[in-house]
């Protein structure tokens, strides 16, 4: 069964560094997204991607975040500068159609990030 | 915007016991309803979900889930649960035409032999 792969599954950084998550999304799959869960607290909307650019970001998704399809195949987050508070649980998801249609998300196993 | 409230977050209860994890969401338009399931180590599945059509819905595993659309509630419910049902369950909503899922905090399951 084709499934969402992302690396790494643990990353532990230092304040102010800049991270990347990978992301290897469903193949036919068209649209894409980050959620993050920080311990204890909800699963929150980050980020959808469709067609190249971002369709939906959240409140959360500032100048810090950005995303990037850099070869057609991976989906990436980058966070510039880390901060405490950017320590979560980041999911990528992929879906064939819209989620606001009819499509279901497929998600990945997430990445665990340490910001100390 | 959408926002979901699970209550009993920790649930714990015998083999063959039945199971009713409660959703409610606040939106007043048309939504999309999901359970999502995450077995420990593993990643978040889709457990079952309502589009339209019959408010009953059947989902894998044996679960099921029902859509009241004047109380906002999309219970989960299984009659006689396993050791194997041991996971956090995830109610989601989306409004129709809108990517965004919100997601509620999760009820984590523990079933004991």
């Amino acid at each position: 069964e084709p499934e969402v792969t992302q690396t790494p599954s643990h990353q532990v950084t230092q304040m102010g560094q800049e991270v990347i998550l990978r992301c290897v999304p469903i193949s036919n799959h068209l649209y894409f997204y980050w959620y993050r869960q920080i311990l204890g607290q909800k699963v929150e909307f980050l980020v959808s991607f469709y067609n190249n650019e971002i369709s939906e970001k959240s409140e959360i998704f500032d100048d810090q975040f950005s995303v990037e399809r850099p070869d057609g195949s991976n989906f990436t987050l980058k966070i510039r500068s880390t901060k405490l508070e950017d320590s979560a649980m980041y999911f990528c998801a992929s879906s064939e159609a819209l989620a606001g249609a009819t499509g279901e998300l497929f998600f990945g196993e997430g990445s665990r990030l340490t910001v100390l | 915007a959408q926002s979901v409230s699970q209550h009993n977050h920790h649930v714990i209860l015998s083999e063959a016991a039945s199971l009713e994890l409660g959703c409610n969401y606040s939106y007043g338009g048309t939504v999309n309803l999901f359970w999502y399931v995450q077995y420990p180590g593993q990643h978040l599945q889709l457990l079952l979900k309502y589009f339209s059509g019959d408010p009953l819905v059947k989902g894998i595993k044996g679960f099921e889930a029902e859509f009241i659309k004047s109380k906002f509630s999309f219970n989960l419910r299984k009659p006689s649960v396993q050791w194997s049902d041991t996971a956090e369950y995830f109610c989601a909503v989306n409004a129709k035409g809108n990517n965004r899922l919100a997601f509620g905090k999760g009820n984590q399951v523990v079933v004991i032999p």
